[in-house]
């Protein structure tokens, strides 16, 4: 079984500041690792992945995430953060694969990243 | 490559109505995700199916809820004799696994469903 934590239901950032969005996950096999983020009334696009290949991850928009196994986090973080960033971001772990495709995701709560200007 | 396509985007069903939602996976994606978000929560995973097969329903509400995905047309999500707690919106996702390791799952626009 896996679940996700995510600390933070709203962050507010400034224009240009550091964003870091904290996920804690807990899972019984090792892991894959999502970043999605949802935009208002639409569906998830996929920020970047963790599958066990290089432990910091770079995805899309400048984000990218570092896999902790120590610590069982996954959190993203951008340089700089710019108002298109401002939406809601989730985390989400997957076990891996059955019947023959993959798992179904589990995923945090969801983070809404505020961005003043 | 279109997306995944789900219709219809919004839905609107008296308490007791049936409720059909669908998805049309991406081109050549022969699985099948369905997941639920209500306000102010992540989404929950529901089933995953394969063509003409349930691999996993562990998320589904035992009653009143089905699911399939028929050889041919799209999956199809079933919610009979709705309650306003079945108001959330409804994701699904397709994924491909003709390729080496673990592929992405691909996200619709979701269809929101209001009960009145």
């Amino acid at each position: 079984a896996q679940s996700v934590t995510q600390l933070g239901s709203h962050v507010s950032v400034s224009e240009g500041a550091l964003v870091l969005l904290r996920c804690n996950y807990s899972s019984s096999v090792p892991p894959y690792l999502f970043w999605y983020v949802q935009y208002p009334n639409q569906g998830l696009q996929l920020l970047l992945k963790y599958t066990s290949a290089a432990t910091l991850v770079k995805g899309i928009n400048g984000f990218e995430a570092e896999f902790k196994k120590s610590e069982t986090s996954f959190h993203l973080t951008k340089p700089s953060a710019h108002m298109s960033d401002a939406a809601e971001y989730f985390c989400a772990v997957s076990g891996g694969y059955s019947g023959g495709g993959a798992d179904g995701l589990t995923f945090g709560k969801g983070t809404h990243l505020i961005i003043q200007p | 490559n279109a997306g995944v396509m789900q219709n219809p985007r919004h839905l609107v069903r008296r308490r007791g109505q049936e409720a059909r939602l669908r998805c049309s996976p991406m081109k050549g994606h022969s699985h099948v995700y369905w997941y639920r978000q209500l306000p102010e929560e992540g989404l929950k995973f529901m089933v995953y199916l394969q063509k003409e097969n349930i691999i996993d329903e562990s998320g589904m509400p035992k009653e009143r809820f089905s699911a399939e995905f028929p050889k041919e047309g799209p999956s199809i999500l079933r919610i009979q004799q709705v309650v306003r707690g079945d108001s959330a919106a409804y994701f699904c996702a397709s994924l491909s696994i003709r390729t080496s390791g673990y592929n992405e799952q691909f996200f619709g626009p979701g269809t929101r469903l209001t009960v009145l």
